[in-house]
C-alpha cells in the first residue's frame, strides 16, 4: 500500500490562473480532507469530501472547490490565484473518523 | 470556537535531557487530542493520541482538562527527535485543528 498519495510535488503558477491537486487515498479509506499549510503555519482545514459530498468546510472562499470520485480519490481546484495561496497543501484521507493519514503535499507557489 | 496554541515555535535540548513540548487548546466540550510529528524530507504521521495512552518512542502524553494541556513529554531526547511537533484537537465529527507546531532540535 502506497498510502495517501498526491500530484504533482511541486507547482509554479501565474497569479490569476487556475490549478488542480489530485490525491489518491490510503487503501480502505473513505474520506478525504484537504489542508493548507502555508510557511511557519500548521495545517489549517479546508474541507472534507465522503461519498463524493463535501460534508465540511473550513474559512475558505469559493475559489477553493473540490470533488471526490467513485474510487475515493479526489481534486482540489483553485481559482484566481492569489499570491496569499502560496502553500503547502496537503491531503489526509481516514475510514470515517478514524485516524488520519497524511500525503507529502503539493508545494505550490504562485508568482 | 476551538483553537490548539503551541507557545514555543522552536526548542533546542541536548541529548540524554528531558524534553517537553507544550500544548493547550480552547474548547468547552470533551476533545480528542493529539500530537502529529514530521521528520525532516517525511509527511506529517500521528505520534500518539490521548485516548489510546500509549507511550510511543519514548513520548507520553497526559491530557489535563483543568489546564486544557496536553503537553509532550520524553525523559531523555535522542537526535533522531530532531522534527517538527504539531498538537492538533478534534471535537467531536470535526476536522483536526493544529497549533502551529515546535520545532525540537536535539543537539549532540
Amino acid at each position: 500500500d502506497a498510502g495517501v498519495t498526491q500530484s504533482p510535488t511541486h507547482l509554479i503558477k501565474t497569479r490569476g490562473q487556475q490549478v488542480t491537486l489530485r490525491c489518491s487515498p490510503k487503501s480502505g479509506h473513505d474520506t478525504v480532507s484537504w489542508y493548507q499549510q502555508a510557511l511557519g503555519q500548521g495545517p489549517q482545514f479546508i474541507f472534507q469530501y465522503y461519498e463524493e459530498e463535501e460534508r465540511q468546510r473550513g474559512n475558505f472562499p469559493d475559489r477553493f472547490s473540490g470533488h471526490q470520485f467513485p474510487n475515493y480519490s479526489s481534486e482540489l481546484n483553485v481559482n484566481a490565484l492569489l499570491l496569499g495561496d502560496s502553500a503547502l497543501y496537503l491531503c489526509a484521507s481516514s475510514l470515517r473518523g478514524s485516524e488520519a493519514f497524511f500525503g507529502q503535499g503539493t508545494r505550490l507557489t504562485v508568482v | 470556537a476551538q483553537r490548539v496554541t503551541q507557545p514555543e515555535k522552536l526548542l533546542s535540548v541536548f541529548k540524554g535531557a528531558p524534553v517537553e513540548l507544550k500544548c493547550n487548546y480552547s474548547y468547552s466540550g470533551s476533545p480528542e487530542l493529539f500530537w502529529y510529528v514530521q521528520y525532516s524530507r517525511q509527511r506529517l504521521q500521528l505520534l500518539l493520541r490521548h485516548i489510546s495512552r500509549e507511550s510511543i518512542k519514548g513520548f507520553t502524553a497526559d491530557l489535563n482538562k483543568g489546564e486544557t494541556s496536553f503537553h509532550l513529554k520524553k525523559p531523555f531526547a535522542q537526535e533522531e527527535d530532531s522534527a517538527m511537533y504539531y498538537c492538533a484537537l478534534r471535537a467531536g465529527n470535526t476536522p483536526l485543528v493544529f497549533g502551529k507546531g515546535t520545532r525540537l532540535s536535539v543537539i549532540a
